[in-house]
């Protein structure tokens, strides 16, 4: 079955310099991988997604990159803020019945 | 407009109890979820379900049951209760046409 690998498993970085999350899949018949972002005590919220027939999307300081030929795909973060921190997740279509699989997350933390 | 709905928010079981954990959702949402989250171990998916009266296991579903009697409506039941079960359980939908998750606020269930 799919099997989804997030790197790192935490992040710091200093305020306004930019964040990059990679992700692995081993399914090469996944075609839709979101990003998901949870703050401390919340729920996880869709920040970003993007299907396998495009390579690049971004939504203001957010970017995701997708490679189908090497199986991964990377959540881009520029100018971060202390508001970015929180645990963010990757997931990618896989199994039979093609639900989401998720990554075990990375807790970025940005400093003021 | 609620989105998606769980109660209860927190509860505590001794090994052996049993309960029931309701989702519900006023999105008109085909699809239905529940998962269990665990510190380092991301979302894994316990069961789903693509509709009405019908149910499907996920990734990790030993020692769970569902039902969706309603559309609006997914419950998670717990039949005999084991530390191992100790989590936070979050409930999500998403649409027919759309593999975008939202999700509900999150369940902490401890049990002892």
């Amino acid at each position: 079955g799919e099997n989804v690998e997030q790197h790192p498993s935490t992040l710091s970085v200093q305020e306004g310099d930019s964040a990059v999350i990679k992700c692995t899949y081993s399914d090469s018949a996944s075609n839709y991988f979101p990003w998901y972002k949870q703050e401390l005590g919340k729920r996880p919220q869709l920040i970003i997604d993007i299907r396998s027939n495009v390579g690049e999307k971004k939504d203001q300081r957010i970017a995701v990159t997708l490679n189908k030929t090497a199986k991964h795909f990377s959540l881009h973060i520029t100018e971060t803020q202390p508001e970015d921190s929180a645990v963010y997740f990757c997931a990618a279509t896989g199994g039979s019945q093609g639900n989401l699989i998720f990554g075990k997350g990375t807790k970025l933390s940005v400093k003021p | 407009n609620a989105g998606v709905t769980q109660t209860p928010k927190f509860r505590v079981l001794k090994t052996g109890q049993s309960m029931t954990l309701l989702c519900a959702q006023d999105m008109n949402h085909e699809y239905m979820y529940w998962y269990r989250q665990d510190p380092g171990m991301g979302l894994r998916l316990i069961h789903y379900s693509v509709g009405e009266g019908t149910t499907a296991k996920g990734e990790v579903p030993d020692g769970y049951n569902v039902s969706r009697l309603k559309k609006q409506n997914f419950l998670l039941g717990l039949e005999s209760a084991a530390p191992s079960q100790t989590s936070v359980y979050f409930c999500a939908s998403s649409s027919l046409r759309d593999e975008k998750l939202f999700f509900g606020s999150g369940t902490q269930l401890s049990v002892l």
